[in-house]
């Protein structure tokens, strides 16, 4: 069974740039989650989806952030414009509820510049 | 508010002899528990959980966890350490399917296993 795909791995980018980050969830997981993790710390949640409907989105920037899981699969965290504050792994997650075990993707290395 | 604390910021450990990696925690109702482990430029893996039922709970790699509910503890332990043990390790708690946290996970700060030969 293959896990949660994430990419691109490693982006780095200029401050005020835009942007984007994409997720693939395990089959049949209806749950995801995206993450942020500063360096030394644990993961932050940033949104929960239901399917495609974002049930908890009380920890995102909404002046910067957006993310959006179309058709309840695949989802994408997008950041415009990115900030210095803003350099950080972000970790997608998938779970087939929301009471159950999450199961995380590799995560996208950003760096702003 | 639920919270997660991991008092320490490393551990070390030889090879073969025991380890613990503590863990403590705060929530309102009752607590969902998750330890996860993390290896360099991976993801988290999932190692264990408690959600209810014998408070010795057995995972992945030979691990396990004793849930202390007097001592809202959470501690993740191996009889006997390998090298390749050497990873950095995380607590989660979660609040339970009545809180109004359901499904937002919370985790502590991590603790960095190192196991020498």
């Amino acid at each position: 069974e293959a896990g949660v795909v994430q990419s691109p791995r490693y982006k780095i980018i200029e401050k005020k740039q835009p942007v984007a980050f994409w997720c693939n969830p395990i089959s049949g997981h209806n749950t995801l989650y995206w993450y942020r993790q500063n360096l030394g710390q644990g993961p932050e949640l940033l949104i929960r989806y239901e399917n495609e409907e974002a049930v908890d989105d009380s920890q995102l920037p909404k002046d910067r952030f957006s993310a959006e899981r179309l058709k309840g699969v695949d989802s994408t965290l997008k950041i415009q414009p990115a900030e210095l504050g803003d350099s950080a792994v972000y970790l997608c997650a998938s779970s087939p509820g929301p009471l159950r075990e999450q199961y995380f993707g590799p995560g996208t290395r950003l760096t702003v510049t | 508010a639920q919270s997660v604390a991991q008092p320490e910021d490393q551990v070390n450990v030889a090879e073969g002899n025991p380890l613990t990696v503590k863990c403590t925690y705060s929530v309102s109702g009752n607590p969902y528990l998750f330890w996860y482990v993390q290896y360099p430029n991976r993801g988290l893996q999932f190692l264990l959980k408690y959600i209810t039922g014998d408070n010795l709970v057995k995972g992945s790699y030979g691990f396990e966890a004793e849930f202390n509910k007097s001592q809202t503890s959470f501690h993740l332990k191996k009889p006997s350490a390998l090298v390749s043990d050497s990873a950095l390790y995380f607590c989660a708690v979660r609040g339970g399917a009545s809180s109004s946290n359901t499904g937002k996970l919370i985790f502590g700060q991590g603790t960095t296993l190192q196991v020498k030969p």
